[in-house]
């Protein structure tokens, strides 16, 4: 049962464009998204979060935008560059279980220059 | 850098043999977690220790067993290994205090193959 699904497994885009990552869930408990960036032969690095008691949070080039009634989350990269290019995970996690994070399945960022 | 570190980077091992993986969080983190990454499926919560106790526990093997020491590193243990458990193991951490909610800020991983 994958609860947190990212159904495009890759994206390309060009340098100075937006990047629009999505992500899908169906447990209606979870209460806080993440956004995760992952390089080859290193552990994911953290972006931004947002709560569900929000439904935008922006931090420099990224953005993410929660809709509640819809489990639907993406990420917003604007403008993107090359360096950005890696694999994006999208995770969630409810208050009840603790701050075990569940994972989608990852969206591999090409940004061409 | 995370603050968080693993070793040993790359273990290769046989079926049926035992390997301790370790981990050391951020300076101040309480809680540690194990995630499980293999080829077929994305990152799977294992289980959490906070302040040397278990907190919540994924879908972890009963082959599989870890612990958290009083100066807060961690071991997540295999064991009676198989070809299936050929993976990379994430260790994670955060100080997620009561009615917190805190960040998990990852390690580079162990690559775990077993031939």
């Amino acid at each position: 049962d994958q609860q947190v699904k990212q159904n495009s497994p890759s994206l390309s885009v060009q340098e100075g464009r937006i990047s629009i990552l999505n992500c899908d869930y169906t447990n209606s408990m979870f209460d806080y998204f993440l956004w995760y960036k992952k390089y080859p032969a290193e552990g994911p690095t953290f972006l931004i979060s947002i709560s569900s008691i929000k439904d935008k949070n922006e931090d420099g080039r990224f953005t993410v935008f929660l809709n509640k009634s819809a489990k639907h989350l993406s990420l917003h990269i604007v403008p993107s560059q090359p360096g950005d290019s890696a694999v994006y995970f999208c995770a969630a996690t409810q208050e009840t279980s603790g701050s075990r994070l569940t994972f989608g399945e990852g969206t591999q960022l090409t940004v061409n220059p | 850098d995370s603050g968080v570190t693993q070793t040993p980077k790359h273990l290769i091992t046989a079926t049926g043999q035992r390997v301790t993986l370790r981990c050391s969080p951020r300076s101040g983190d309480l809680s540690v977690y194990w995630y499980q990454q293999s080829l077929d499926q994305g990152l799977q919560f294992l289980i959490q220790y906070y302040n040397g106790e278990e907190r919540a526990k994924g879908n972890i093997l009963e082959r599989f067993s870890a612990q958290q020491f009083p100066d807060l590193h961690s071991e997540l243990n295999l064991s009676s290994l198989e070809l299936g458990d050929s993976a990379l193991y994430f260790c994670a951490s955060s100080d997620p205090g009561p009615g917190r909610r805190d960040t998990q800020y990852f390690g580079p991983g162990t690559r775990l193959t077993v031939l």
